[in-house]
């Protein structure tokens, strides 16, 4: 079974805190993403990576960015973290481009205050 | 632009009945692929099921079928006999492309409760 870990499940940080969000996956996947849920929203893609060292942004980048030096973690850094950030923050992974089905981490819901 | 479009923030089911959840899609590429999606109240993705554009037959997994009418862009989930553990939100997902890498496009999704 594919695996996805996510480093925390909940996590509470300050405002201009910077943080980090740690995903891992165990199954030499090319493709990493990382989205944020919202109620009402559904998932947005914050960026992506489809191979070590390689990013895109999505559709909604803004005030992250992210790290891949390695093939099976996919860092999010919030730079500054701020309430608007406040969210669930899914990760997932993909076998490669022609392949279709993300493989999804359990979530870290995010609070900044 | 592509775009999902999931019109039923909530949907109420009997046991053992079946329900249908709808999806609605808009795209210009003439390759295209659609999903859906399970989260329980643990928060995990599942996936339930795929259609791909060209695929002649609807896609079926289990209890799960995906009514896919491609002139009017829907793709809708059936779900046959409804269990208590089906109660979650369902997000409907199409491939798309971000300069040039394919990706995906949520629908804002559709919470199911299933009553006993």
């Amino acid at each position: 079974d594919v695996k996805v870990t996510q480093s925390s499940r909940y996590l509470v940080k300050r405002t201009g805190e910077k943080v980090f969000l740690e995903c891992v996956q165990d199954m030499d996947h090319e493709n990493m993403f990382w989205y944020r849920q919202d109620p009402g929203l559904g998932l947005r893609l914050i960026y992506f990576s489809y191979d070590v060292k390689m990013k895109e942004k999505g559709d909604i980048p803004e005030g992250y960015s992210v790290s891949r030096e390695k093939k099976e973690r996919f860092s999010l850094i919030l730079e500054s973290a701020s309430t608007n950030q406040t969210s669930m923050y899914l990760c997932a992974s993909r076998l490669g481009l022609r392949a279709n089905e993300q493989y999804f981490g359990p979530g870290t819901r995010l609070t900044v205050t | 632009a592509q775009k999902i479009t999931q019109t039923q923030p909530g949907m109420f089911v009997q046991e053992k009945e079946a329900v249908t959840l709808d999806c609605t899609y808009d795209t210009s590429d003439p390759s295209y692929g659609l999903f859906w999606y399970k989260q329980p109240s643990s928060g995990e993705m599942i996936f339930l099921i795929y259609q791909g554009s060209y695929d002649q037959q609807n896609a079926t997994e289990g209890r799960y079928s995906l009514n896919f009418q491609k002139a009017r862009k829907s793709a809708n989930l059936v779900i046959s006999a409804s269990q208590l553990g089906d109660s979650a939100m369902y997000f409907c997902a199409m491939r798309t492309h971000i300069s040039g890498y394919s990706t995906l496009t949520f629908g804002k999704g559709t919470m199911l409760l299933v009553s006993p």
